[in-house]
């Protein structure tokens, strides 16, 4: 089955400082790829996802781009703030009916 | 995006008991699916949630444990059974839309504690 490695798992940056996460997936057939924010006690909340036919797409401040022959893609946040602050998951989906397979998390800290 | 409803939000079990967890959503879902966060940790799947079938459990997850039950395309629910303090975790039920729609959404889970 799918499997989706994410670095780092933990990452603190200055405010107004880019933030960059990682994941990486084995699945060659994957073709959905979002992210997910998840603040303290609360649910994860979908920010961002990309599909395999796409190659980068832009929301604000966050960014996702997708390299499909290496089998990775990234979280970029610009601008850093403090409520940027949280732990993000990627995830990745073989197909339409398929549930999501998540990495493990990265806990981004936003120093003011 | 759909809107999902999770009862209860939050329980303190004895061990040895089971507890129903339920989900419900204000529209028709294709796909629903139950995941299980330990603190600090990353989201597991425990099983997909098949309306008018038996779930399709994951590897570590057995139906005698987690008993699953579907019966439409907008309301689920979840047992933990026999439950011992490895059980308390947080339990998301999740949904995802039919036709081109790709998002998975979360409902706001149940925190499970077993003494």
């Amino acid at each position: 089955g799918e499997n989706v490695e994410q670095h780092p798992s933990t990452l603190s940056v200055q405010e107004g400082d880019s933030a960059v996460i990682k994941c990486t997936y084995s699945d060659s057939a994957s073709n959905y790829f979002p992210w997910y924010k998840q603040e303290l006690g609360k649910r994860p909340q979908l920010i961002i996802d990309i599909r395999s036919n796409v190659g980068e797409k832009k929301d604000q401040r966050i960014a996702v781009t997708l390299n499909k022959t290496a089998k990775h893609f990234s979280l970029h946040i610009t601008e850093t703030q403090p409520e940027d602050s949280a732990v993000y998951f990627c995830a990745a989906r073989l197909s339409g009916n398929t549930p999501l397979v998540f990495g493990k998390g990265t806990r981004l800290s936003v120093i003011a | 995006s759909a809107v999902i409803s999770q009862k209860p939000s939050r329980d303190i079990c004895q061990r040895g008991t089971s507890l129903t967890i339920q989900c419900q959503v204000d529209s028709q879902v294709t796909m629903m699916f139950w995941y299980r966060q330990q603190p600090g940790q990353s989201l597991t799947l425990i099983a997909t949630a098949n309306q008018g079938s038996e779930a399709t459990y994951e590897s570590g997850f057995v139906i005698d444990k987690f008993p699953i039950s579907r019966p439409n395309l907008t309301f689920s629910t979840l047992t933990v059974s026999n439950m011992s303090p490895e059980d308390s975790s947080i339990y998301l039920c999740s949904v995802k839309g039919g036709g081109g729609y790709n998002e998975q959404f979360f409902g706001p889970g149940t925190r499970l504690t077993v003494l």
